[in-house]
């Protein structure tokens, strides 16, 4: 049982240069989610998917573009690589059912660096 | 809005110290509260949850209490190991606001012998 699978798990890119990052889960969820992690910022929410067919933003969304290609997945793309997105991503799932949420399931993440 | 603060670290505590993690939130509706714990190069792992007022979420040996008249959520260990030196993290989700989960900033804990 894969869970949250994210790829690639790192990846250096020249500032201007574009990439997606690859997010899939085998959970049958219908929630996924990007974050970034920077040192003493915790978890900040770059889009999220409440379901298949819909995305919305987050907290830090410039920059930045989804596409909840289906159930299964989740795709974050970088259209031109700034600095500044040098980080740790994280790809996230959850299934959230009348109140009860189960928590979210996360991938290994992705090591980012933009010089 | 919503959002959780966590207690600044990094803690340090020698084995079989007592942990404690203080955490408080802010909601606008009845959330579920969560215990993340991240070990060194790794995602995030659930670590235990609760979903309304009173509960007790445990797991591993660490407990936390969802108090709604406090808006707190601090978590517990009576009695810590080298091997639960990690970051962890407090967060709620709020379905009246989509779905998302808001993280604290995390607090890296170091167990040493």
């Amino acid at each position: 049982n894969a869970g949250v699978t994210q790829t690639p798990k790192f990846q250096v890119l020249k500032t201007g240069q574009s990439m997606t990052l690859q997010c899939a889960q085998d959970m049958n969820h219908n929630s996924m989610y990007w974050y970034r992690q920077d040192p003493g910022m915790g978890l900040r929410l770059i889009y999220y998917s409440a379901s298949e067919g819909t995305t919305d933003k987050g907290e830090v969304p410039n920059g930045y573009n989804v596409s909840r290609l289906n159930k299964r997945e989740f795709s974050l793309r970088l259209e031109s690589a700034a600095p500044s997105q040098t980080s740790v991503y994280f790809c996230a799932s959850s299934e959230i059912t009348l109140r009860q949420a189960r928590g979210a399931f996360f991938g290994q993440g992705t090591r980012l660096t933009v010089v | 809005g919503n959002s959780v603060t966590q207690m600044e670290g990094p803690v340090t505590l020698s084995e079989e110290a007592f942990l404690t993690i203080n955490c408080t939130y802010t909601a606008t509706g009845y959330p579920s509260l969560f215990w993340y714990v991240q070990y060194p190069g790794e995602g995030l792992q659930l670590l235990l949850k609760a979903t309304k007022a009173d509960d007790k979420g445990s797991n591993k040996g660490f407990e936390a209490t969802y108090r709604k008249e406090t808006t707190s959520f601090h978590l517990e260990k009576g009695s810590v190991q080298v091997s639960d030196s990690a970051v962890y993290f407090c967060a709620l989700s709020d379905q009246n606001t989509g779905n998302q989960f808001y993280f604290g900033t995390g607090t890296s804990l170091t167990v040493i012998p």
